[in-house]
């Protein structure tokens, strides 16, 4: 009966290295979400993907971000040489369609040094 | 712009106890709104849900109310319980892209023995 599943859930990067977090989806929902909570803000939708395909990446920014769900395995948020602004928790949440309840995981906490 | 804020920021109260979080939004074309409880170091887990022709919707000791019109949310509590502590986030979403949850900063309440 596992959740969503995120690892790891604590990260800490030297600037310029890179960072990955990965998200395990519930059981049978097949819709990944990956959302952004900077220190005192409210959580910021990044991209929405379904398996091997990329619905919607308007959150994301414009460089060093890329997201994946491959056919198999977890979903993938890379980040490529971070920065200090990078700091923040990460989301990820699934759902079994695209307009159904968000069911999140217990975030990554990315630190950049 | 779509936004969503929060009403009050903190809010502390005695065990036992009822309250009322607020929750105003812009969003719009709207499509639905969710009450989230978010505890420290955890991601968010839905409370509720409504749609624009619902007003009020229950979960336990939590009561959601909705006026479409005005643009309003509120999330009642009843009789409060240590448990009860965490923040509380109001999430909207636009008809034409649902799934792009549109969070709220939350409302971190504290309850006291």
């Amino acid at each position: 009966n596992a959740g969503v599943m995120q690892n790891p859930r604590h990260l800490v990067r030297r600037r310029g290295q890179e960072a990955r977090l990965r998200c395990s989806p519930m059981k049978g929902h097949s819709h990944v979400y990956w959302y952004r909570q900077l220190p005192e803000e409210g959580l910021k939708f990044m991209v929405y993907l379904q398996k091997e395909n990329i619905i919607d990446e308007s959150g994301m920014p414009k460089e060093r971000f890329s997201a994946e769900f491959p056919k198999e395995g977890p979903s993938i948020l890379r980040i490529q040489q971070v920065v200090r602004g990078d700091s923040a928790a990460y989301f990820c949440a699934s759902s079994a369609a695209g307009e159904g309840i968000q069911y999140f995981g217990a975030g990554t906490r990315l630190s950049v040094l | 712009k779509n936004q969503v804020e929060q009403s009050p920021q903190s809010l502390i109260i005695l065990e036992g106890k009822n309250c009322t979080l607020q929750c105003n939004y812009t969003v719009s074309p709207f499509s639905n709104l969710r009450w989230y409880k978010q505890d420290t170091g955890r991601g968010p887990v839905s409370l509720t849900i409504m749609t624009f022709s619902e007003n009020t919707k229950s979960n336990g000791r939590y009561t959601a109310t909705l006026d479409a019109d005005t643009k309003q949310s509120s999330l009642h509590i009843t009789a409060s319980q240590l448990s009860d502590s965490a923040s509380y986030i109001c999430v909207v979403s636009r008809m034409d892209s649902s799934y792009k949850l549109i969070f709220g900063s939350g409302t971190r309440l504290l309850v006291r023995p």
